[in-house]
């Protein structure tokens, strides 16, 4: 069965710092890996995705995820975390054979401190 | 802007009545979900649609009930069954063609039963 794990619930950073959040999914096919973003009280924004080609995309807000296949990780990055990056990020796969079956992590929150 | 919308973005509703959340999309998507969110917690899938006049239960249906006579708009209605209604309503959608699609998400619905 499809699956998709955020290991870390919780993250504290300090302003400045590198960022990386963990992912790891299941799926027996070539996943559709995304990554959101959620701010207090808003609904999800995608800061990137990851079909086919480089594995290693670029996101909004300067966020970058790399897809490894062999550890089945599409771990988020970011190497210099704003005060303003403090939300709950989702990593999350497609599947299913229209694409419409969507599996979501259970989150991160991200916390910057100054 | 194209886009999705829901409203109202807060609603308080008394035990015992029925409410509907709104949701519209004007992006051309075949595709529209519902997701409930608890604070804390991730996203579960209530109902989705992949097609005008037809929709499917998602893991946590129950108490709830949804409509899909227009593509652009997939309401949903929390009754008097669901026990806990209070949360988070998240409308979504996406095209249907073939693998990888991308899901896009409203700004959300606040639902508080009082």
């Amino acid at each position: 069965a499809q699956s998709v794990t955020q290991p870390d619930i919780h993250i504290t950073v300090s302003e400045g710092a590198s960022l990386e959040l963990r992912c790891n999914y299941s799926y027996g096919a070539t996943p559709y890996l995304f990554w959101y973003v959620q701010s207090p009280g808003q609904g999800l924004q995608l800061l990137l995705k990851y079909f086919s080609g480089d594995t290693l995309v670029q996101g909004i807000k300067g966020f970058e995820a790399e897809f490894k296949r062999s550890q089945s990780s599409f771990n988020l990055r970011k190497p210099s975390v704003h005060w303003s990056d403090a939300a709950e990020y989702f990593c999350a796969v497609g599947a299913g054979n229209t694409g419409n079956q969507f599996y979501f992590g259970t989150g991160t929150s991200l916390t910057v401190i100054p | 802007d194209g886009g999705i919308t829901q409203s109202p973005k807060y609603l308080f509703r008394k035990e015992g009545q029925n409410v509907t959340l709104s949701c519209e999309q004007n992006l051309n998507h075949d595709a529209m979900y519902w997701y409930r969110q608890d604070p804390g917690q991730g996203l579960r899938l209530i109902y989705y649609s992949q097609i005008v006049n037809d929709f499917q239960k998602g893991d946590i249906a129950e108490g709830y009930s949804v409509s899909r006579e227009k593509k652009e708009s997939f309401p949903l209605t929390v009754t008097s069954a669901q026990k806990n209604p209070t949360a988070f309503y998240l409308c979504a959608s996406s095209a249907v063609r073939g693998a990888g699609n991308t899901i896009y998400f409203g700004e959300g619905s606040w639902l508080t039963v009082v």
